[in-house]
């Protein structure tokens, strides 16, 4: 089967660091992507990961390891407007039709 | 930048009435997307098209359609509403190699 797994909610402090975790299992791999989402918006993309490693991107970096199945998004100087939810998604196998496999997302909350 | 617009951004329809959802997209993109948003259920795919007049169903195609006659536009069709379509619609687009780029979405409710 295909599955992808992330906490529900995760809660921080502003100006701290915090890491949202991953897991996949999907027949194929065709990039990891990270989206953040507002209440009430769409999601953005925040991040693409297709090879081993981290991928920085100014406050937000992305990891990926292929062989565990595993990725972590890492907010860096948290501020109250990443409060928002964060989805994982893969693209499940190679081709050209862009589909994507979403997991459920991970609500994070910023706290004063 | 990319920009996908969807016709409403709410909506409130009666059970069992005909129910259009229209997405456009102006970046040339051959593969467009409807999904549904729910609490605890995260997106989930409808159905999606990778070129005009092609579509393949997602994983939860029952009690919906769609068209796509041209390539800017793709409908979502609720070919008779149901209280349990009640939800966040959200359409996006993209190239083959690329992120997929969402619409603002639209909230139906069937009452």
């Amino acid at each position: 089967g295909q599955n992808i797994d992330q906490p529900t909610e995760m809660t921080a402090t502003e100006g701290a660091i915090v890491q949202i975790n991953c897991t996949y299992q999907t027949s194929g791999f065709n990039g990891l992507f990270w989206y953040q989402q507002h209440a009430g918006e769409a999601p953005t993309f925040l991040s693409y990961n297709v090879l081993d490693g981290l991928e920085e991107k100014g406050r937000f970096s992305s990891f990926l390891s292929r062989s565990k199945g595993y990725s972590y998004l890492l907010l860096k100087e948290l501020q109250m407007k990443d409060s928002a939810s964060y989805l994982c998604a893969v693209g499940p196998r190679s081709g050209n039709t862009g589909k994507l496999i979403f997991g459920q997302g991970t609500t994070l909350q910023v706290k004063p | 930048d990319v920009k996908v617009t969807q016709s409403s951004r709410y909506l409130v329809k009666r059970t069992g009435e005909k129910v259009f959802l229209e997405c456009v997209q102006d970046m040339d993109h051959e593969n467009m997307f409807w999904y549904r948003q729910d609490p605890g259920l995260g997106l989930r795919l409808i159905y999606f098209s990778y070129d005009v007049k092609m579509k393949e169903k997602g994983d939860i195609p029952e009690g919906y359609s769609v068209s796509r006659e041209k390539k800017e536009r793709f409908s979502l069709i609720l070919e008779s509403a149901s209280t349990n379509q009640t939800s966040m619609y959200l359409c996006a687009s993209t190239t083959r190699l690329d992120t997929q780029y969402f619409g603002p979405g639209t909230r139906l409710t069937v009452l």
